[in-house]
């Protein structure tokens, strides 16, 4: 079946502006998680949607980062105002529940001008 | 909350060889430790995870070992080849937490 998948697969924007990044899950995967990965190191945890509800966002930087999940399925992270420092990859992941394997999605390049 | 640390940083081995790639995490509770492999401009794969009901686990060339008491876990791949350069993460997860917590990665580079 369809792996997870992301897109954009690249956005570029300027500072200040707001960017949507979508996250389609596996079909049935009731956990979805969002990371952030600078080059060269490790993905960071942002937020956990367990079903409809952020379950965990403690990873989100500062309020200008919000996810949603309306539907339980697909899920968009939202970032305002953004920053040059916001520039990474944002990979998403899903599994079929909370402490299963995690398949991630192919990610988002952001770059903040 | 937990901290994973991976060591080395980059590792260079020719074809053949084995390779061995280590992990410590703080959190005792954690209970779950996966590997990832990602390449180049593409998504982190799971190669391999272990739970901590088990010390060892083996899929063909690949190997994970865990020591609870030591809270340490290692990769090990036997007999190398080039398509196995990429960038390896251990991650830890368990404890309540929801999300994985991942290691800083290592390079792997085979030569041929």
């Amino acid at each position: 079946g369809a792996g997870v998948s992301q897109t954009p697969s690249n956005k570029v924007t300027e500072k200040g502006k707001y960017v949507e990044l979508r996250c389609d899950p596996i079909s049935g995967h009731t956990a979805l998680y969002w990371y952030r990965q600078s080059l060269g190191q490790g993905p960071e945890f942002l937020i956990y949607f367990q079903g409809t509800g952020a379950a965990d966002d403690s990873g989100l930087p500062n309020d200008r980062f919000f996810a949603v999940r309306p539907e339980g399925s697909v899920s968009t992270l939202k970032i305002q105002r953004t920053e040059r420092g916001d520039s990474a990859m944002y990979l998403c992941a899903s599994s079929l529940d909370r402490g299963g394997e995690q398949f991630f999605g192919p990610g988002t390049r952001l770059t903040v001008l | 909350g937990e901290n994973v640390e991976q060591h080395p940083s980059t590792l260079s081995v020719q074809e053949g060889d084995s390779a061995v790639i280590k992990c410590t995490y703080s959190d005792s509770a954690s209970n779950y430790f996966p590997w990832y492999k990602q390449e180049l401009g593409k998504r982190p794969q799971l190669i391999i995870d272990i739970r901590s009901n088990v010390g060892e686990k083996k899929d063909q060339r690949i190997a994970v070992t865990l020591n609870k008491t030591a809270k340490h876990f290692s990769l090990h791949i036997t007999e190398t080849q080039p398509e196995d350069s990429a960038v390896y993460f251990c991650a830890a997860l368990g404890g309540g937490r929801r999300a994985l917590t991942f290691g800083s990665g290592t390079r792997l580079q085979v030569q041929p």
